[in-house]
């Protein structure tokens, strides 16, 4: 069965500071990924999906950046946190060629201060 | 410009009534349509999804209802349960891409015991 983990599960970071989060796929080969945004009480904007180790597509840019390193691991970041970025976000991911699915970690809670 | 439209933004019913959820969309190329079901906290869950070519997807008391010619699907939730409270997406997409799912803005069901 697939897993899907993402790190840490809640960050608190003042404004301007850097960010990094995380996530893993276990147990699922080359599937697609995806880095999506969600206000609280709001829809999911996605950010960003990635097809393979390496490729990256933005989808909206919100002076965030995104990369594959593995296979298995999707990482968001920023040099420079806004207020703005607060948030949840969340990592999915889809069968390669599949029909479209798309399943959902458990979240990052960001709090930006 | 919003794709993706769901009404009500809210709904409350009674523990045993249908509850029904709406959803429209604009592009005529989306084949695809999962709704997710999400808790406080947690990432969205896939409920259940149809694809163009149906117009009727059940799944235990679950039921999806779509109209392609009006661009119109239903989610139909029969004997509502306490344990159903949450925000439900409807999502579209072109099956097979992948790659971009457009969400709605969600509709936070309340079922009252």
């Amino acid at each position: 069965a697939q897993t899907i983990h993402q790190w840490p599960v809640a960050e608190i970071k003042a404004v301007g500071s850097p960010l990094s989060l995380g996530c893993t796929i276990k147990g699922k080969s080359s599937p697609n990924l995806y880095w999506y945004w969600q206000a609280t009480g709001g829809t999911l904007q996605q950010l960003f999906y990635s097809i393979t180790v390496g490729q990256v597509e933005s989808v909206v840019q919100l002076n965030l950046s995104a990369s594959r390193p593995k296979d298995d691991q999707f990482i968001l970041s920023t040099e420079k946190l806004l207020l703005s970025h607060s948030g949840f976000y969340l990592c999915a991911w889809s069968e390669l060629g599949g029909v479209g699915e798309q399943y959902f970690g458990p979240g990052t809670r960001l709090t930006v201060l | 410009q919003q794709q993706v439209r769901q009404s009500p933004q809210s709904l409350t019913v009674w523990e045993g009534e249908t509850a029904i959820l709406n959803c429209s969309y604009e592009d005529s190329t989306f084949n695809y349509f999962p709704w997710y079901q999400q808790f406080p906290g947690e990432g969205p869950a896939l409920l259940i999804s149809i694809s163009s070519v149906s117009d009727k997807k059940e799944d235990g008391r679950f039921t999806i209802f779509f109209n392609k010619r009006e661009k119109k699907l239903s989610l139909h939730i029969t004997d509502s349960q306490p344990g159903d409270s949450a925000t439900y997406f409807c999502a579209a997409s072109q099956q097979g891409t992948g790659s971009k799912l457009s969400f709605g803005k969600g509709a936070k069901l309340t079922v009252s015991p």
